[in-house]
């Protein structure tokens, strides 16, 4: 069965700053790998995706994420963080029989 | 605009009685998802559907049920044999079930509290 470890609960960094989020993923064939983001009260909204070719994928509002095989990671990236950004951070890798495995999520704090 | 529809958003139950959680999409996807969701645990998979008339148990469907009649709608009852339903319910749903490259299309979710 797929798993996906989002070892940072909660990640505090200033506005302007970069920002990395990690997710590690368990799966044994090729993994479907996503990011979304959700404030607080709402449903989920699509950040990026990876299923295949170049390993680094853009995404909206102006993130992107590695995908690294050897490494089971899949990293979330944001060159300049904006206070807007304060969210939830959720992983998740989708299997071919189309279900989703969800991390714990990450929760970012953006300083003033 | 199309797009998910979940109602209400808050929803409060007497223990004992049965509720049932709205779920309406215009996307004409054809699989759909039910996922609750409890501080600091993720999101856990209730019940999924890939086609109309059939669906599947998640990691988590004691104490609810659902039903796909039409490709539209796909409501979720919390009965009283959850044993702690207070949570956050979110619905989603992606074009096709397989293959698995196609993201979710999520509500806004409905907060559901026992009282």
């Amino acid at each position: 069965a797929q798993s996906v470890t989002q070892p940072d609960i909660h990640i505090t960094v200033s506005e302007g700053a970069s920002l990395e989020l990690r997710c590690n993923y368990s799966y044994g064939a090729t993994p479907y790998l996503f990011w979304y983001v959700q404030s607080p009260g709402q449903g989920l909204q699509l950040l990026l995706k990876y299923f295949s070719g170049d390993t680094l994928v853009q995404g909206i509002k102006g993130f992107e994420a590695e995908f690294k095989r050897s490494q089971s990671s899949f990293n979330l990236r944001k060159p300049s963080v904006h206070w807007s950004d304060a969210a939830e951070y959720f992983c998740a890798v989708r299997t071919n029989a189309g279900k989703s495995t969800f991390g714990d999520g990450t929760t970012l704090t953006v300083k003033p | 605009d199309g797009g998910i529809t979940q109602s209400p958003k808050y929803l409060f139950r007497k223990e004992g009685q049965n509720v049932t959680l709205s779920c309406e999409q215009n996307l004409n996807h054809d699989a759909m998802y039910w996922y609750r969701q409890d501080p600091g645990q993720g999101l856990r998979l209730i019940y999924y559907s890939q086609i109309v008339n059939d669906f599947q148990k998640g990691d988590i469907a004691e104490g609810y049920s659902v039903s796909r009649e039409k490709k539209e709608s796909f409501p979720l009852t919390v009965t009283s044999a959850q044993k702690n339903p207070t949570a956050f319910y979110l619905c989603a749903s992606s074009i096709s079930p397989r293959p698995g490259t196609q993201g979710y299309t999520f509500g806004s979710g409905t907060r559901l509290t026992v009282v």
